[in-house]
């Protein structure tokens, strides 16, 4: 049962645009909200995160959305630049859930063109 | 701290054939996890454990077999290797509640 889904699953911007990447999530238990960015090559890291207290969490040019009531939570990406191009992935995870397991969307891949 | 470490980077293995991905933390990490990533797709956990000597299942353990004798390391198991199973493994630990430290990946083909 796919409990998270992203889209869409693959985005092109250009430089200085703006780069917008939704989720959607079905389990209501879900309280914590990770976007993670992933380079070729590379494992996944954390990006910013959201707790559902908070409609909307800023980090330098990157900003999450959250939407409680349509279960739904957004990254954008402000003043996208050539740098940003990679696969973003949303997650959710639950503090009943043992583990803090994540549960993740399919990614989308950015890619920002010069 | 290295954060999260990994080896082999790469291996080829043949159908039946066995081996172990290893995984190390250093950052006294309670909770680690193994992670597969396949082209295209999302990361599907395979196992996680909370703490030395428990583990538990993922969403898709079936092939695999882990332990956890050290908070420090996590070794994966892969027996009776299948074409099935290629793909990229990647390793993770945390804290309850906070963001997940990522290893670098094994990427492993099954031929």
């Amino acid at each position: 049962q796919q409990q998270v889904k992203q889209s869409p699953q693959s985005l092109i911007v250009q430089k200085g645009g703006i780069s917008i990447i939704n989720c959607a999530y079905e389990n209501t238990a879900f309280d914590y909200f990770p976007w993670y960015q992933q380079f070729p090559g590379k494992g996944p890291a954390l990006l910013i995160a959201i707790r559902p207290d908070v409609s909307e969490k800023k980090e330098g040019r990157f900003t999450i959305s959250f939407n409680k009531s349509a279960k739904q939570f957004s990254l954008h990406i402000m003043d996208s630049q050539p740098g940003d191009s990679a696969t973003y992935f949303c997650a959710a995870s639950s503090q009943e859930t043992s583990g803090s397991r994540l549960t993740f969307g399919e990614g989308t891949q950015l890619t920002v063109n010069p | 701290n290295a954060g999260v470490t990994q080896t082999p980077k790469f291996r080829i293995l043949k159908i039946g054939q066995s081996m172990t991905l290893q995984c190390t933390q250093d950052m006294n990490h309670n909770y680690m996890y193994w992670y597969r990533q396949d082209p295209g797709m999302g990361l599907k956990l395979i196992y996680y454990s909370v703490g030395a000597g428990i583990t538990d299942k993922g969403e898709v353990p079936n092939g695999y077999n882990v332990s956890r004798s050290t908070t420090e390391d996590f070794p994966l198991r892969l027996e009776l290797a299948a074409p099935s199973q290629t793909s990229v493994y990647f390793c993770a630990s945390t804290e309850p509640l906070a963001g997940k430290f990522f290893g670098p990946g094994t990427r492993l083909t099954v031929l």
